[in-house]
């Protein structure tokens, strides 16, 4: 069935360099949604796109449907971004990935 | 923003007993999902449901699992009867479209402990 990988596993950055989460899958995505998970577990959605590039504040997502795969790019850090980022996405089922653990220090 | 809201936030329940997770989706959606994450893991897709029906689940979704939504009330996750391994947060969402760029938006999770 389908799969979502995400790299790296974990990042560590010092406040203002710029992050960038891939998010790979096994086969064809209709929708790719990225979250940040709060420590209490809850989800916050930052983007959802299915293909081509979309802005948010410093965030930008990046989707090549073709190569099955996207990207989220964070620029300028800050040490609120840190915690950990989810890739979801797929066609029948939306599956998540493992998620990649950001920590951005001073 | 568009709230999906879930009842319980946290449940204990005995081993065996049955129990139903009650979501509210955002008031125009017609796709509607729950998820399960035990503490430290991945998220894991459960089902999805559209217009009355299962439309795809995964190998979680045990026998003793079932959905329903009737009456375009309560979107339900009832587990008969519970086991241990079902200890986690299940989360539900819900979409305007399922094939889209449209936002899946998640409720805040129902933290179940069967003991």
């Amino acid at each position: 069935g389908q799969q979502v990988q995400q790299s790296p596993a974990s990042l560590v950055l010092q406040e203002g360099e710029n992050a960038e989460l891939q998010c790979n899958f096994s086969s064809t995505a209709t929708r790719l949604q990225w979250f940040y998970q709060r420590p209490g577990g809850s989800l916050v959605s930052l983007l959802s796109n299915p293909s081509g590039t979309k802005h948010t504040g410093r965030l930008t997502s990046t989707t090549v449907t073709k190569e099955r795969r996207g990207s989220l790019h964070i620029s300028s850090s800050q040490i609120t971004d840190s915690g950990t980022y989810l890739c979801q996405g797929g066609s029948a089922k939306l599956i998540f990935g493992e998620g990649t653990k950001l920590t951005v220090s001073s | 923003g568009p709230k999906v809201l879930q009842i319980p936030s946290h449940q204990i329940i005995d081993m065996g007993q049955m129990v139903t997770l009650n979501c509210d989706p955002v008031s125009n959606h017609l796709y509607f999902y729950w998820y399960k994450q035990i503490l430290g893991q991945q998220m894991e897709f459960l089902v999805n449901f559209y217009n009355g029906k299962v439309m795809e689940k995964s190998k979680l979704f045990k026998d003793q699992f079932s959905v329903e939504r009737p009456d375009g009330s309560y979107f339900t996750l009832k587990i008969q009867p519970t086991a241990l391994e079902d200890s986690a947060v299940y989360f539900c969402a819900s979409s305007l479209e399922h094939h889209s760029g449209n936002t899946l938006y998640f409720g805040e999770g129902s933290r179940l402990i069967v003991v």
